[in-house]
């Protein structure tokens, strides 16, 4: 089914373990996207890609690591997971921002 | 004070009452998306608005451009519409989404 696929569900890291959150699309989007989710706090862009080669950072950037070499997929990279960074993640992505988007459905990761 | 401002943050309603969230904004958009997250569930895209009404199914959502300001509404709810409905705008200067905090709906039998 065409759509935004995200890996792993659910994580449990050590303070200081490294790791990459997957995400992939089948729809031929262009712009991707990742974001975490914490309680009172509504949805946060950590990092964003327009295409191919081309990542920006968003609102809460530090800690996290981009890279988009094919259009599929977006990887998100914590390199030294810290306690403040339990939370929700979700990857999203459009054509555009004149469309709808896709959420993935969403990795829960706990940092102990 | 936040960009997208959702009201209220939590609403208890009765099986077939007439559900209004109303959301806020105050930067420029391109867009105003409306999306539904289910308890321990993924985020789901109801509608896309750069400005009038949309409507599918039981749910209706409008935006007014000049006043910065989107209501989504549902008419005769149902238990299974109990969901956090959250706001977000797309920004005229990018492709970023800004998120509103989201409004928790319950829908009792």
């Amino acid at each position: 089914n065409a759509g935004v696929t995200q890996t792993p569900k659910f994580q449990v890291l050590k303070t200081g373990q490294s790791m990459t959150l997957q995400c992939a699309q089948d729809m031929n989007h262009e712009y991707m996207s990742w974001y975490r989710q914490d309680p009172g706090m509504g949805l946060r862009l950590i990092h964003y890609s327009v295409g191919a080669g081309i990542t920006d950072q968003g609102e809460v950037p530090n800690g996290y690591n981009v890279s988009r070499s094919t259009t599929e997929d977006f990887p998100l990279r914590l390199l030294s997971a810290a306690p403040s960074q339990t939370s929700v993640y979700f990857c999203a992505s459009t054509f555009d921002r004149f469309y709808g988007y896709t959420f993935g459905s969403g990795t829960r990761l706990t940092v102990v | 004070k936040n960009e997208v401002e959702q009201s209220p943050q939590n609403l208890t309603a009765q099986e077939g009452e007439f559900i209004t969230i109303n959301c806020s904004y105050s930067v420029g958009i391109s867009a105003l998306h409306w999306l539904q997250q289910h308890p321990g569930g993924g985020i789901v895209s109801l509608f896309m608005l750069s400005s009038g009404k949309k409507k599918h199914g039981r749910l209706i959502a409008t935006i007014n451009i000049q006043e910065k300001h989107s209501s989504l509404h549902i008419t005769a709810s149902h238990p299974r519409d109990s969901a956090v409905y959250i706001c977000a705008v797309s920004e005229t200067s990018g492709s970023r989404l800004t998120f509103g905090e989201g409004t928790q709906l319950t829908v009792n039998p």
